[in-house]
């Protein structure tokens, strides 16, 4: 059960960007998966979800309109892209997995992350 | 969107050392909250879940309380690699919300 992101990736500003999460070991389809960001030496921030199985997406109001969060359930892989690039997009990403933890109450959790992939954007 | 307020910001302590890490929900998010060690570099790992469970493997030095508003992780007795950075997450409502991390260094 893992989930493996792309490598780093090194940007100029206005470019665009598409990161993924490689999901394996687990019914891709039955957990939601998300992103969060993490700008050097600050905290953890949540970027927004998806649920593989029909695709619903929230994000959180500080990332709507500026990420593009989707998902290719053929090849369990999710994504993150931007249209523009900015230096302040200059963060480590990671991809998350919230699903059941336990099956008999049906609590959820935060339980997998990725490895993370480092986005510098610069001139 | 839901604040959660993570107490202290920074915390220095002692190898066996007891302490105590706080977040404050802005509203009531019942046992949604969760808690995640973070090492330099490293994605964060699961500590507590639903506010006091631990997932396999997690060592039972640390536990979590709290429901409504008011979420405590405690480590019982610090170890050399618990030196790290906590966070707290709440996982009720979206847009989920993280605490703004503690930052627990070796005195």
């Amino acid at each position: 059960v893992q989930l493996v992101q792309s490598g780093a990736e090194v940007k100029k500003p206005g470019e665009s960007l598409k990161i993924s999460c490689k999901a394996s070991g687990y019914r891709f389809t039955t957990h939601w998966i998300g992103w969060v960001r993490q700008m050097p030496g600050k905290g953890l921030e949540w970027m927004g979800i998806i649920y593989p199985s029909d695709g619903d997406t929230r994000y959180s109001p500080s990332f709507q309109g500026q990420v593009t969060i989707s998902v290719d359930k053929s090849i369990t892989t999710a994504y993150l892209q931007w249209s523009g690039l900015r230096a302040s997009d200059t963060a480590m990403y990671y991809c998350f997995r919230r699903g059941v933890i336990e099956a008999t109450s049906g609590t959820v959790a935060v339980d997998l992350w990725g490895q993370g992939t480092l986005v510098t954007v610069s001139s | 969107a839901v604040q959660m307020t993570q107490s202290p910001s920074s915390l220095s302590a002692s190898v066996g050392d007891r302490v105590t890490i706080s977040c404050r929900a802005s509203q009531g998010i019942r046992n949604d909250l969760a808690w995640f060690q973070q090492k330099s570099g490293k994605a964060p790992k699961l500590l507590i879940y639903a506010a006091s469970s631990l997932p396999i493997g997690v060592p039972s030095r640390f536990s979590g309380s709290g429901s409504g508003t008011d979420f405590t992780l405690t480590i019982s007795s610090l170890q050399p690699e618990d030196f790290a950075t906590y966070f707290c997450l709440q996982d009720n409502i979206f847009p989920l919300t993280f605490g703004g991390g503690t930052k627990l260094e070796i005195k």
